[in-house]
């Protein structure tokens, strides 16, 4: 079946960096992804959508100049978590489709742990 | 607006028993209802989903789930409930356009021997 990877599972980073998240699908060409952030004992919750090769579309609270999403070819988008504090603590997981229809199936990455010190 | 319930954040059943996990949505049109299941530290894999059809959904592992549109219920169940079914289980309804989903808050099985 479709494969989404994501890079890196863990990272650990000073408060003040930047930490970039990739989210590739392996075998097939992803044109809309999502991003999701994941707090301790909570749901998932959209941060945002993108679409190969134009800006991506945030969700009404999360910040795009903190959150800045890349997604520049049909099986990578990247996740950059600019000058990060330790409230961006948290489980980030991305999801890739085919097509925008929900019909398209959606697949769904192991997800990245975030810790900021 | 969407919206999920799940009403029961810990549930706990033996081994070898039956299990119910309730899911309930808010909205307006046609829903697309999903089930998910997410192991520690992992992400989410896709049990079943319903949109159109039958509304009695077989998934894998043994899963299925009922669509009642009367009482806006997606209720998960399993005959038979096995020690590696222990883990997160994620209800979601999905928006008409862009393949975007809302989560309920998730519902923690524990399974015991």
């Amino acid at each position: 079946g479709a494969v989404v990877s994501q890079h890196p599972s863990r990272v650990i980073c000073k408060s003040g960096t930047s930490v970039k998240i990739e989210c590739r699908s392996l075998d097939f060409q992803a044109t809309t992804m999502f991003w999701y952030r994941q707090f301790p004992k909570q749901s998932l919750m959209l941060m945002a959508t993108s679409n190969e090769g134009s800006k991506a579309t945030y969700e009404q609270g999360v910040e795009k100049d903190k959150f800045l999403i890349n997604h520049a070819s049909l099986t990578l988008s990247t996740l950059t978590v600019t000058s990060a504090h330790p409230e961006d603590s948290s489980f980030y997981i991305c999801s890739a489709t085919r097509g925008a229809e929900l019909s398209s199936p959606l697949h769904f990455g192991n997800g990245t742990r975030l810790t900021v010190t | 607006a969407q919206s999920v319930t799940q009403p029961d954040i810990h549930i706990t059943v033996s081994e070898g028993a039956s299990l119910e996990l309730r899911c309930n949505y808010s909205y307006g049109a046609t829903p697309y209802l999903f089930w998910y299941v997410q192991s520690p530290g992992q992400g989410l894999q896709l049990l079943l989903k319903y949109f159109s059809g039958d509304t009695l959904v077989q998934g894998i592992k043994g899963f299925e789930a009922e669509f009642k549109r009367s009482q806006s219920s997606f209720n998960l169940r399993k005959p038979s409930v096995h020690w590696s079914d222990a883990a997160e289980y994620f209800c979601a309804v999905g928006v008409e356009y862009g393949n975007k989903l809302v989560f309920g808050a998730g519902t923690i099985l524990r399974v015991k021997s």
